[in-house]
């Protein structure tokens, strides 16, 4: 199985930092990587796909980039609806897993 | 407009059954394979398992935690999903999201349900 981990597992940022994410995968995944934002009590919410490919309606201060083993999920000025829980999951052959999660909190 | 909507969680004893049931609609749930994630109280996602469509024979896949315990099916007529769970254990209390795969495999999980709460206790 592939293994992903995610660091840090905790974030304290302030509205408008600048905020980096790193996933890393056990062996290569080639771009096969997602990120997920799930805010409490709520279902996660696709941000970005194929490491690098923003869904429809994200806000552009979220992308992505990696491939192989070592991936980054960057937020360029950190808004307050971005305090949440960010996990990265890669599809690269089964069984699917997910990083462990990092959450973002008010610094 | 995507909507996910699971049903049939609840309190189950452990070694009982419970069947989980997503209905979809708002695309066109023949064309999709879909997934069951997992998500333990106050812990990370876990992925479940997974149904293709019917172009692929419907086969699945199944996390090795579950395999021989969970079969994923689905009704194309009636855009549904469904989750048999068996010899449940305590450590399946979870929220268990229904989450549609994107089109063009291999690919995420583009659209989650809002989950429901299976809790096994005796």
């Amino acid at each position: 199985d592939i293994q992903m981990t995610q660091s840090p597992s905790t974030l304290s940022a302030s509205v408008g930092d600048r905020v980096t994410i790193t996933c890393r995968a056990s062996l290569s995944i080639s771009s096969r990587l997602a990120w997920y934002q799930q805010k409490p009590e709520q279902a996660p919410k696709l941000l970005i796909s194929k490491a690098s490919s923003l869904e429809s309606g994200v806000p552009s201060r979220f992308s992505g980039s990696g491939s192989g083993t070592e991936f980054t999920l960057t937020i360029s000025s950190l808004q307050p609806d971005d305090f949440a829980t960010y996990y990265c999951q890669h599809y690269h052959s089964y069984p699917i897993t997910f990083g462990p999660g990092t959450k973002v909190d008010i610094k | 407009e995507v909507h996910l909507v699971e049903s049939g969680g609840g309190l189950v004893q452990p070694g009982g059954s419970l069947r989980l049931s997503c209905a979809a609609s708002g695309f066109t749930f023949s064309d999709h394979y879909m997934d069951w994630v997992r998500q333990a109280p106050g812990t990370g996602l876990e992925w479940v398992g997974r149904t293709r469509n019917k172009a692929n024979s419907y086969t699945t896949e199944y996390a090795a935690s579950v395999k021989g315990r969970f079969t994923i099916s689905r009704e194309d007529s009636k855009n549904s999903l469904y989750l048999q769970m068996n010899s449940l254990k305590t450590e399946d209390t979870a929220v268990y999201y229904c989450v549609r795969v994107a089109l063009v495999v291999p690919a995420a999980d583009d659209f989650w349900g809002q989950g429901t709460l299976v809790s096994v206790s005796s």
